[in-house]
């Protein structure tokens, strides 16, 4: 089944302590992105990623770190989280681009809280 | 960049059209329109795109109007699985080459029984 997986699901966490949200895509997309939803703010992307070894930065970059060393996989690193990056996160991948007629696969999301 | 406006919650009767406006003044013209979909806090899902062009396929129709300043997506006959956030996007170029998915802050549709 093509899809989208994140893990974890669902993480609690302290203010400092490093960690990683990993993103999987089995459907050989060359672009990969992750954004974060909060409420009142829709969906903005945090880093994007063209192809292997090719990041840049979104909208809302401050605090993460991304790496893409594979193509099926773009995890998402906090070094140091803190309480205002306590949100719903989502990975998503679609095909090569440009095209018009690409589409973005979510993940299922992972819902972090950073106490 | 191009902004949308949405309807907080809207609510439809089973079985009739639900219609989702979007308002998006500002778009440029080589700027696409997406609408997804959210179920709960699932991950979005695609629903239609479109530029021009009034596009359908089997989930839903998109109208845009010729002036492309607003466009309507519409469920044909609403279900109550179709209860969900509908999200309005503008797809705008960046410089690298690549697109960024200005997202709205969507509307809550609320299909009734």
């Amino acid at each position: 089944e093509a899809q989208v997986t994140q893990n974890p699901r669902y993480l609690i966490t302290v203010t400092g302590k490093k960690l990683t949200v990993t993103c999987s895509q089995n459907m050989n997309h060359e672009y990969m992105s992750w954004y974060r939803q909060d409420p009142g703010l829709g969906l903005r992307q945090i880093y994007y990623s063209m192809n292997v070894e090719v990041t840049d930065k979104g909208d809302v970059p401050e605090g993460y770190k991304v790496s893409r060393k594979e193509k099926r996989n773009f995890p998402l690193i906090l070094e140091s989280p803190s309480p205002n990056q306590t949100s719903l996160y989502f990975c998503a991948s679609s095909p090569t681009l440009p095209s018009v007629r690409e589409t973005q696969y979510f993940g299922p999301g992972t819902r972090l809280l950073v106490l | 960049d191009a902004k949308t406006t949405q309807p907080t919650s809207m609510d439809c009767a089973e079985g009739r059209a639900a219609n989702l406006p979007c308002n998006h003044s500002t778009i440029s013209g080589n700027e696409y329109v997406y609408w997804y979909r959210q179920i709960h806090s699932q991950g979005p899902q695609y629903i239609i795109h479109g530029l021009k062009n009034n596009e359908t396929n089997e989930m839903a129709s998109l109208i845009i109007t010729e002036d492309r300043k607003s466009s309507t997506l519409i469920l044909p006959h609403a279900t109550l699985r179709d209860t969900a956030v509908y999200y309005c996007i503008v797809r705008v170029a960046r410089t690298s080459g690549t697109y960024k998915y200005i997202f709205g802050t969507g509307t809550r549709l609320k299909v009734l029984a």
